[in-house]
Parts: structure tokens; sequence; C-alpha cells
């Protein structure tokens, strides 16, 4: 079955830029959308953004401009970046991959990679 | 944008008791409404999607249902795994709802 792994630095420096690798393996990227959701302490989900196999992108508005997701279906990986951090930006980050009537909800996760952000 | 709210907070119940969770849109989410399950230190699980369908491999004691703007997500009895934290999410904006926690009586 399909499966997925987040990796990346666990420590960020505010203002600097976050990046995130995930590896999906036992399936193909291609016809799915792939997507970030972020979890902070304590706290609720919040979707960042999916990215389709073709490249195509859709994001949160709250974080677009801070944001860029890219694929690279040769190696089974998507990825995220996300710039100008803060320490509202730490989270675990989940990479999951999307499915449904208009790919909206989320059927299978990376088991998550906590990211903290601080000097 | 659309809104969700949960309730309760918490539910407090004892293994084999019915457990009723609630998911409210600020605005009709045409039954485009899933659950997650999800336990400390791991991600989240897919329950529900479009309002009632059970996702693959989930026990016949999860039951979803409503329309418009109130859905419900029902655990018939309660099975000592099931004590965890359920989320519902919707279609508009993606968003998810703040979770409702399932913690052991």
């Amino acid at each position: 079955q399909v499966q997925l792994q987040e990796s990346g630095p666990g420590l960020v420096r505010p203002a600097e830029t976050l990046s995130l690798t995930c590896t999906v393996s036992g399936g193909s990227l291609e016809t799915y959308y792939w997507s970030w959701i972020r979890q902070s302490p304590g706290k609720t989900l919040e979707w960042i953004g999916s990215i389709y196999s073709s490249g195509s992108t859709i994001y949160n508005s709250s974080l677009k401009s801070r944001l860029t997701l890219t694929i690279d279906s040769s190696k089974s990986q998507f990825s995220l970046r996300l710039n100008s951090v803060t320490a509202s930006d730490t989270a675990v980050y989940f990479c999951a991959r999307n499915s449904g009537s208009g790919s909206y909800f989320f059927d299978v996760w990376g088991q998550g990679s906590l990211v903290t952000v601080s000097s | 944008e659309i809104v969700l709210t949960q309730s309760p907070d918490t539910l407090s119940l004892s293994p084999g008791e019915r457990a009723i969770l609630s998911c409210r849109a600020s605005q009709s989410v045409s039954g485009y409404l899933v659950w997650y399950q999800q336990k400390p230190g791991q991600a989240p699980r897919l329950l529900i999607y479009d309002t009632y369908n059970r996702a693959a491999g989930i026990p016949a004691r999860f039951t979803g249902s409503g329309s418009g703007t109130d859905y419900t997500l029902t655990i018939s009895s309660l099975e000592p795994e099931d004590f965890a934290v359920y989320y519902c999410q919707q279609r508009n904006n993606w968003s998810f709802g703040p979770g409702t926690k399932v913690d052991i009586k």
C-alpha cells in the first residue's frame, strides 16, 4: 500500500526558510493531489497547500505569499518551502494524499515531522 | 469561508457506551464532510467521508450522518482503542474543526 514519509530539518531559525520533502512509496504520484497539513502544539489541523501530479498548485490563502510546493515524479517526491518563518510556524508537518470528489479529503498520511522555529 | 465548530470539546465515557460527536458548519457543506481520528503522536486516520461512507478497514461501529450544516459521528459501543481526538473537515476551503476529545471516564 501507499506510504508517505516526511524528511527535513527539525530546527529552523526565524526569518529563514522551512523545507520539507515527502517521499511516496508503494504507488505512483500520477492522477492525485498531494498535500501538506500542519498541527501546532495542542492545536487543530491546518491545510497548507496541495500539488497535482502535473505540478499545478492550490495554496491556503493565509500562507500563499510565503509558500512554494514542488513535485518530482521521477523521485516520487513532493516538497514544501515556507519562507520568512516565525515561531508561529512551529508545528508537526504532515504530508498526505488527497482523495474523493474534488480531492478534498486525505486518505493516506505520513507520520509527521516536527519543525521548531527558534534561534 | 466556512468555519467548523465541534461539540462537545471533551466527551468522557466508559468502554461500551455510545459516543455522539457533533460538527456544525457556518454554511452548508452539501454533504462533503469527513471525520478523522487522531491518537497522541500519530497522524490522523480517515474514518468517514462524504458524510456517511466508511473508509477502508473502518469498523461498522463508526457511523456518520447529517446534511446541510449539521453532522454527527456516532460510535455505537466504545472500544478501548477508540479513545482519541476526532476532527471533522469540509471541502469548501479544506478546513478542519477544532476537535472533540473522547476520553475514558
